[in-house]
């Protein structure tokens, strides 16, 4: 069946270095793919999407690269703060369908002083 | 903020009761999306409206969930008789087509607690 999912349950960064968070994704019709962020009660936030026509995509101080060959995808975010701490989902879609996005687990994200 | 609001934020209710969740989606988006999200889970896809239009549903939606989106902008998901299982976290996301990007934005949830 299709399934997103995400290689590390759980990651632990120093301040300001870079973290890197993975993800794999089973459905070789997936053509759009979202990462978002969700702090605890809250809703997920919107961090960045890439389409599958791309490899890379750059935002603020966050990359999405992403390897269709092996259906992977992964999230830099550069000089990590503390306001980066919390969980992040990668979601994946696919064309022909309502465009309804199918999540992994999520991998939580602290950020050590 | 991402613009997508929802009421109540909380509900608390007793088993076989009705509850009515209520989404306002961002004012120029015909997309709306309605996602159930357990602890330590990610969100998971119940059903889509494109306008008024109700146009895919999951096989998560028994039939005691029914939504609707009558004039194309806030949408209302309604559980009756509810069940201890149904206790999570029901999101609302919207998005329009746009030069590309379909990003789906989220409200903040309504946590829902079946007693």
């Amino acid at each position: 069946g299709e399934s997103v999912g995400l290689h590390l349950p759980t990651l632990s960064v120093q301040e300001g270095d870079n973290s890197i968070i993975n993800c794999a994704y089973s459905n070789s019709a997936s053509d759009y793919f979202i990462w978002y962020k969700q702090e605890s009660g809250k809703g997920p936030q919107f961090i960045i999407d890439i389409r599958s026509n791309m490899d890379k995509r750059q935002g603020q101080r966050v990359t999405v690269l992403l390897n269709k060959t092996v259906k992977h995808l992964s999230l830099q975010i550069a000089a990590t703060q503390p306001g980066d701490s919390a969980v992040y989902f990668c979601a994946e879609s696919r064309s022909g369908s309502a465009r309804q996005l199918t999540f992994g687990s999520g991998t939580q994200l602290t950020v050590l002083p | 903020d991402t613009g997508v609001s929802q009421d109540p934020r909380h509900k608390i209710t007793k088993r076989g009761q009705n509850v009515t969740f209520r989404c306002d989606p961002i004012s120029e988006h015909n997309r709306l999306y309605w996602y159930r999200q357990t602890l330590g889970q990610g969100p998971e896809f119940l059903t889509y409206f494109q306008n008024e239009a109700q146009l895919e549903k999951s096989r998560l939606l028994s039939d005691r969930f029914s939504a609707e989106r009558p004039k194309g902008s806030f949408s209302t998901l309604e559980i009756q008789r509810t069940e201890q299982g149904d206790s999570a976290m029901y999101l609302c996301a919207s998005s329009r087509l746009s030069g590309g990007s379909e990003a789906q934005y989220f409200g903040p949830g309504t946590r829902l607690l079946v007693l």
